[in-house]
């Protein structure tokens, strides 16, 4: 139980569009889902929280209006990473609470990897 | 501000040996204390976890040593294999809070 899926597993795309990327609860309800970003060799920066319903949480220094994040229902969060560039580039893992479990149970996707050319 | 210090950066074990990672943190909030397995273009794994209230807690070959005193927590891998050859991030959780904190992570190679 508690798996966590991420679509796509990677993608590759031209500077200047925008790319989507979904996180799914397989077998349980996530009121909150966090998203990650991780660059080679290096840790986890948690980019921001969403709660189903809600608005996002983002964390210091991720702008808002690039990383676009909606938590439209108890198995589902999308990240959106509008107006790519290269520097954006990166290892983009997602995690889930389980609505049923203690808080401090998370459980981790397989992450995406995002290539801007 | 790093919350959760994690040492060694990198490691290198013989098939067979010890591995031992680090962790120090400073808040007294932290209640849970994870650690994670990573391997290379996968997500994090839950490896094993432990609450303040034990000094240690042991599944298989993996091993959580925790001191509240001095605020430290450790993985041991006894009898460390080249399978285990991996990222390894230390992790801490407070109530009060709403996400992990991660340390920076190690990299352990077993040599066989």
């Amino acid at each position: 139980g508690a798996v966590v899926s991420q679509h796509p597993s990677r993608v590759i795309c031209k500077s200047g569009t925008s790319v989507k990327i979904e996180c799914r609860s397989l077998d349980f309800q996530a009121t909150t889902m966090f998203w990650y970003r991780q660059f080679p060799k290096k840790s986890l920066m948690l980019m921001a929280t969403s709660n189903e319903g809600s608005k996002a949480t983002y964390e210091q220094g991720v702008e808002k209006d690039k990383f676009l994040i909606n938590h439209a229902s108890l198995t589902l969060s999308t990240l959106t990473v509008t107006s790519a560039h290269p520097e954006d580039s990166s290892f983009y893992i997602c995690s889930a609470r389980d609505k049923a479990r203690a808080l401090y149970e998370q459980f981790f996707g397989p992450g995406t990897r995002l290539t801007v050319l | 501000q790093q919350q959760v210090k994690q040492s060694p950066q990198s490691l290198i074990v013989q098939k067979g040996g010890i591995s031992i990672i680090n962790c120090a943190y400073e808040n007294t909030a932290f209640d849970y204390f994870p650690w994670y397995q990573q391997f290379p273009g996968k997500g994090p794994a839950l490896l094993i976890a432990i609450r303040p209230d034990v000094s240690e807690k042991k599944e298989g070959r993996f091993t959580i040593s925790f001191n509240k005193s001095a605020k430290q927590f450790s993985l041991h891998i006894m009898d460390s294999q080249p399978g285990d050859s991996a990222t390894y991030f230390c992790a801490a959780f407070s109530q009060a809070g709403t996400a992990l904190i991660f340390g920076k992570g190690t990299t352990l190679s077993v040599s066989s």
